[in-house]
């Protein structure tokens, strides 16, 4: 079974410049998640879609940052303008569709790391 | 009460110890513990969880201690092998809710020397 796919694997740009990160989660998953990590910290999540609404987006500094997930499978997090505190690894994780009271496990990609100069 | 503080920041153990990481939380309405195992340029991956119906869990090298009235948890990590070497999450969600958000601990990097 292939993993949760992520892409780029690194990038760098200026502050005030825009980067955008892709996933593509596990075949079959409804729920796809974004997470920063900040060198030190555990992930914090920034948005979870189910299919392809937004369940939780309450952590997303929408004055920057955007995330889609166009037909429920593939997802997009942007970031317009970055700013040097963004500097983090952005990770995505999916799982089957949440429901109340089931425990369903979170599959993490490898994650795009950041680096604002 | 969205905080789950996670001790100590790094451990060393030697090969065949027994490393122990423990976690505490305020928000009573979690109920769903995980570890995640984080090795570098990878992402975290579940170890182990447990439910608060349960005082402890097991699998295999990996045990999940939880104290309900505490408010604490903790992880053990039996005969310590250098390949255990990684970064250790703690994290809690409120299952109930249907969310699923996971709150994690800031982490522990374990070095399990030769």
């Amino acid at each position: 079974e292939a993993g949760v796919a992520q892409s780029p694997r690194y990038k760098i740009i200026e502050k005030r410049q825009s980067v955008a990160f892709w996933c593509n989660p596990i075949s079959g998953h409804a729920t796809l998640y974004w997470y920063q990590q900040i060198l030190g910290q555990g992930p914090k999540l920034l948005i979870q879609f189910q299919n392809n609404g937004v369940v939780d987006d309450s952590q997303l500094p929408k004055d920057r940052f955007s995330a889609e997930r166009l037909k429920g499978v593939d997802s997009t997090l942007k970031i317009q303008p970055a700013k040097l505190e963004d500097s983090a690894v952005y990770l995505c994780a999916s799982s089957l569709e949440v429901l109340a009271g089931r425990t369903d496990t979170q599959y993490f990609g490898p994650g795009t790391r950041l680096t604002v100069l | 009460q969205q905080q789950v503080k996670q001790s100590p920041q790094s451990l060393i153990v030697q090969k065949g110890g027994i490393s122990i990481i423990n976690c505490a939380y305020e928000n009573t309405a979690f109920d769903y513990f995980p570890w995640y195992q984080q090795f570098p340029g990878k992402g975290p991956a579940l170890l182990i969880a447990i439910r608060p119906d349960v005082s402890e869990k097991k699998e295999g090298r990996f045990t999940i201690s939880f104290n309900k009235s505490a408010k604490q948890f903790s992880l053990h990590i039996m005969d310590s092998q250098p390949g255990d070497s990684a970064t250790y999450f703690c994290a809690a969600s409120r299952v109930n809710t249907g969310f699923q958000k996971l709150v994690f601990g800031t982490g522990t990097r374990l070095l399990v020397s030769p």
